[in-house]
């Protein structure tokens, strides 16, 4: 696709609840990231994937996170029995050349845990 | 560890007023730099980015940055501000280890325009 695509673009979901976030990066795009953004926080990395391979997980804040890329395409970042503290948007990246870390994103997964 | 740091939280220019952020890092090679512009419930845009070479670059909207190695900084800087430059700016830093690379954010800075 043109860009950098995420869905939900809003969730609500109810404390206790597993989600689930896509991610659709830029055709031909090897690297794919996740980073969370929350206030207070700033921009947080979750995690990196090299086709599917997930070479760095270190953002990842707790074992209630994972997330998968299939195809060397889409990714899903999943966040079980959810909790408020998990509120934030959800940013997804990708990039095409490796070695410069210069990654486009997508508009965001906007998270509220009621 | 490496880091990026924005001091300033917050900035109000007038439209018309020449504008400088600045963007501090920490890291022991040669950086890969960048600025990133978010407007309200958007995502991040690529302004401009430095790899090596001119350490001025220029970028979209008009906008510039100079990488200043001996200060390890790279300020964003434009002429003259829009009321459309409203958004909040993130400088970043690109971090490679073990096969895997991300970026680096700063805090940002949120940019407000007076009318």
């Amino acid at each position: 696709g043109a860009g950098v695509s995420q869905s939900p673009s809003n969730k609500v979901t109810e404390k206790g609840k597993d989600v689930e976030l896509r991610c659709d990066p830029i055709s031909g795009h090897t690297a794919l990231y996740w980073y969370r953004q929350s206030l207070g926080q700033g921009l947080e990395f979750l995690i990196y994937f090299q086709g599917n391979s997930a070479p760095d997980k270190s953002g990842l804040p707790s074992d209630r996170f994972s997330a998968e890329r299939t195809g060397g395409s889409v990714s899903t970042l999943t966040i079980q029995r959810t909790q408020q503290e998990d509120s934030a948007v959800y940013l997804c990246a990708s990039s095409l050349v490796l070695g410069t870390a210069e990654a486009f994103f997508g508009q965001g997964t906007r998270l509220t845990v009621v | 560890a490496q880091s990026v740091t924005q001091p300033d939280i917050h900035i109000t220019v007038s439209e018309g007023a020449s504008l400088e952020l600045r963007c501090n890092y920490s890291y022991g090679a040669t950086p890969y730099l960048f600025w990133y512009v978010q407007s309200p419930g958007q995502g991040l845009q690529l302004l401009l980015k430095y790899f090596s070479g001119d350490t001025l670059v220029q970028g979209i909207k008009g906008f510039e940055a100079e990488f200043k190695r001996s200060q390890s900084s790279f300020n964003l800087r434009k002429p003259s501000v829009h009321w459309s430059d409203a958004a909040e700016y993130f400088c970043a830093v690109g971090l490679f280890f073990q096969g895997a690379q991300k970026l680096v954010f700063g805090q940002g800075t949120r940019l407000t325009i007076n009318p």
